[in-house]
């Protein structure tokens, strides 16, 4: 079976502090790609990063980066200097090509930063 | 180039009424997926749909719920006789044809039934 879990229902951090947040997966492709998604409390849905499950390199982007653990079946965001409008509820989703590219999601983590 | 549109943003309907949930992907993208969440809960996928074509419809349930893409117009999520089980937050994302690409996701519809 495919599944995601993040096991952080809440965070609290200080503003300008590093934060990881932590997602493993389950599957058995060999190929899949791994999104973190933001979701702010208006709701949207918004990319930040992605992984491809044979990038030889871990995923960045600005202020974001993906701690890729293969072995481990991880794939931790990392949010470096902390800003408050980081606050926002967090998903991380695995995309195979068995279940026709469909993304399947974890429970997400609620981040609150604090000032 | 204008992203993922959906309206209406907020949808009200009593029980027993029809909700029609549209969706316009962005320009240049044939792929459309539906999601639904649940409160405090992550996204669940519905269905799969390009242009004229329902690719996949099993996190779909079978009564009540129907999903299109016509060749021309946006895609349509369908509730039929909705119930209070269906007051959700209704995501559809898009993206080109080439399936590693990323899906970018528009702005959701709540529905609520009251």
């Amino acid at each position: 079976a495919q599944k995601i879990t993040q096991t952080q229902p809440g965070m609290f951090v200080q503003e300008k502090e590093a934060v990881t947040l932590d997602c493993t997966y389950d599957t058995s492709d060999p190929s899949y790609g791994l999104f973190w998604y933001k979701q702010p409390s208006s709701g949207e849905m918004i990319f930040l990063i992605y992984q491809g499950s044979y990038d030889q390199q871990n995923a960045t982007e600005g202020r974001y980066s993906l701690n890729f653990q293969k072995a481990r079946k991880s794939a931790n965001l990392v949010i470096s200097a902390s800003q408050l409008g980081d606050s926002a509820m967090y998903f991380c989703a695995m995309r195979a090509a068995t279940r026709n590219y469909q993304l399947i999601w974890g429970a997400g983590t609620k981040l609150i930063i604090k000032p | 180039n204008a992203g993922v549109m959906q309206n209406p943003r907020h949808l009200v309907r009593r029980r027993g009424q029809e909700a029609r949930l549209r969706c316009s992907p962005m320009k240049g993208h044939s792929h459309v997926y539906w999601y639904r969440q649940l409160p405090e809960e992550g996204l669940k996928f519905m269905v799969y749909l390009q242009k004229e074509n329902i690719i996949d419809e099993s996190g779909m349930p079978k009564e009540r719920f129907s999903a299109e893409f016509p060749k021309e117009g946006p895609s349509i999520l369908r509730i039929q006789q909705v119930v209070r089980g269906d007051s959700a937050a209704y995501f559809c994302a898009s993206q080109t044809g080439v399936t590693q690409e990323t899906q970018y996701f528009g702005p959701g519809t709540r529905l609520l039934v009251l």
